[in-house]
């Protein structure tokens, strides 16, 4: 069975361009939330989506958005790119809105110049 | 003060021995506890999923959660050079306000040599 999967697995970006991630979560599980980790810090929450909406948001500017397809898979966009954007970008998928096992993605490591 | 607390380490074991990472945490909500394996530049695989306090054990693994000291412990016996990996806790409130956010200590570094 496959796991989460994320894409691509590393990106290198120039300050203020557009990026976006995609991620495709564990066949039957309809919930995907996006995490940022940055070096030496444990993941930090950015979205969470469920059938297709957004249910949840963390504390990251506008300039991050997201979305979740029919198939359950998601984008993170981010756009007007800081240095302090470089991080690695997880998804999570989970079977359901609430409670229940977060299984990550190997993530897509971004490094902004 | 950070919502979830963990000594980053590093810390330094010998082969065979038994490993002790705990987190503190200040929000009396969380409900939902876990403890998740990272290797380097690769994503978190779970490792022990708990709800409430008590014990859960599986394998090598021993998990547990004391909400009365606002404290979680993972126990790791027989260490193995393969445990050597940076070990996050993350806890959650649970479906709150609709969506489930899971909040992360910073992660503790495990060195086991052999």
């Amino acid at each position: 069975d496959a796991g989460v999967t994320q894409s691509p697995t590393h990106l290198i970006k120039t300050r203020g361009q557009q990026v976006t991630l995609r991620c495709s979560p564990i066949s039957g599980h309809k919930s995907v939330s996006w995490y940022q980790q940055v070096l030496g810090q444990g993941p930090q929450f950015i979205f969470q989506y469920y059938e297709k909406e957004e249910r949840g948001r963390g504390n990251f500017p506008d300039r991050f958005s997201a979305r979740q397809f029919p198939n359950y898979s998601s984008e993170l966009n981010v756009n007007a790119l800081l240095l302090g954007d470089s991080a690695l970008y997880l998804c999570a998928s989970s079977l359901g809105q609430g409670i229940g096992e977060a299984f990550f993605g190997q993530g897509t490591r971004l490094t902004v110049v | 003060q950070k919502e979830v607390e963990q000594d980053p380490g590093p810390l330094s074991v010998p082969e065979g021995a038994i490993v002790s990472l705990n987190c503190t945490y200040s929000n009396s909500a969380f409900q939902y506890f876990m403890w998740y394996r990272q290797y380097s530049r690769k994503g978190p695989e779970l490792l022990m999923y708990t709800y409430s306090s008590g014990n859960k054990e599986d394998g090598r693994f021993t998990a547990q959660v004391d909400k009365s000291s606002k404290y979680i412990s993972l126990f790791i016996r027989d260490s193995q050079p393969s445990d050597s990996a940076t070990y996050l806790c993350a806890m959650s409130r649970g479906f709150s306000g609709g969506y489930n956010k899971l909040i992360f200590g910073a992660g503790t570094r495990l060195a086991v040599h052999p």
